[in-house]
């Protein structure tokens, strides 16, 4: 059973286009997060969601638009891509511990998309 | 800007060798140090979280070690196996989120 999971796990799309990644995770957690692998392999946050409200907004594009449905779901739209957008995003989830600390995060596979 | 480093940024041992490597970070404010273990074409996997200076984490051939007084971990791992090839990230809490390093990779040649 995958405790995080992302779909697609390849996305090639145009210039131009709206698409969306999907992340589901299973394991009952109550906060996710999504990340973007930079060109220089850092792993670096751009979201979070806490009980499907937002509490962590980087310095990202309008053009990214995080959406939780529910605790277990955090998708990612993406409006108007531009080629600087191909990277690897990679969703995660953790639990917040007595005391408001968060716990370990759990990683999805990632979700490789190539802008043409 | 927040940042933490690691070093070196790769390693190459032979099988059998122990290793380790460091994270750097800032000692103010300090919540907490996670460790993850990158495979290439995998997602990071937990290994470590790490609170108390002076702490020191175990999970078979790989320990770690925390002084928060000067803003740095160890990661050990003793008698290296090919299998322990991968990136080694560490990351640093900061409020409510992760700031990670780059990572150091190991390669273990057999």
């Amino acid at each position: 059973d995958t405790a995080v999971s992302q779909t697609p796990k390849y996305l090639v799309t145009q210039m131009g286009n709206d698409k969306s990644i999907k992340c589901e995770q299973n394991l009952g957690h109550d906060t996710m997060y999504w990340y973007k692998q930079d060109s220089k392999k850092f792993l670096k946050i751009m979201f979070s969601y806490n009980n499907k409200e937002l509490i962590i907004n980087e310095t990202v594009p309008n053009r990214f638009s995080p959406k939780s449905p529910d605790k277990a779901h955090l998708n990612l739209h993406i409006n108007s891509l531009e080629l600087g957008d191909s990277a690897v995003y990679f969703c995660a989830s953790s639990q917040v511990l007595a005391g408001g600390t968060t716990d370990t995060q759990y990683f999805g596979p990632g979700t490789r998309l190539t802008v043409l | 800007i927040l940042n933490v480093e690691q070093s070196p940024q790769s390693l190459h041992v032979q099988e059998g060798d122990s290793t380790n490597f460091t994270c750097s970070f800032p000692s103010s404010n300090f919540y907490a140090l996670h460790w993850y273990r990158w495979e290439t074409a995998k997602s990071p996997e937990a290994l470590f979280v790490m609170t108390l200076n002076g702490d020191e984490k175990k999970k078979g051939r790989i320990s770690a070690t925390l002084n928060t007084k000067e803003g740095y971990s160890y990661l050990y791992i003793k008698g290296s196996q090919p299998e322990d090839s991968a990136t080694y990230l560490c990351a640093f809490k900061d409020g409510n989120k992760l700031v990670f390093g780059a990572g150091t990779i190991l390669r273990v040649k057999s």
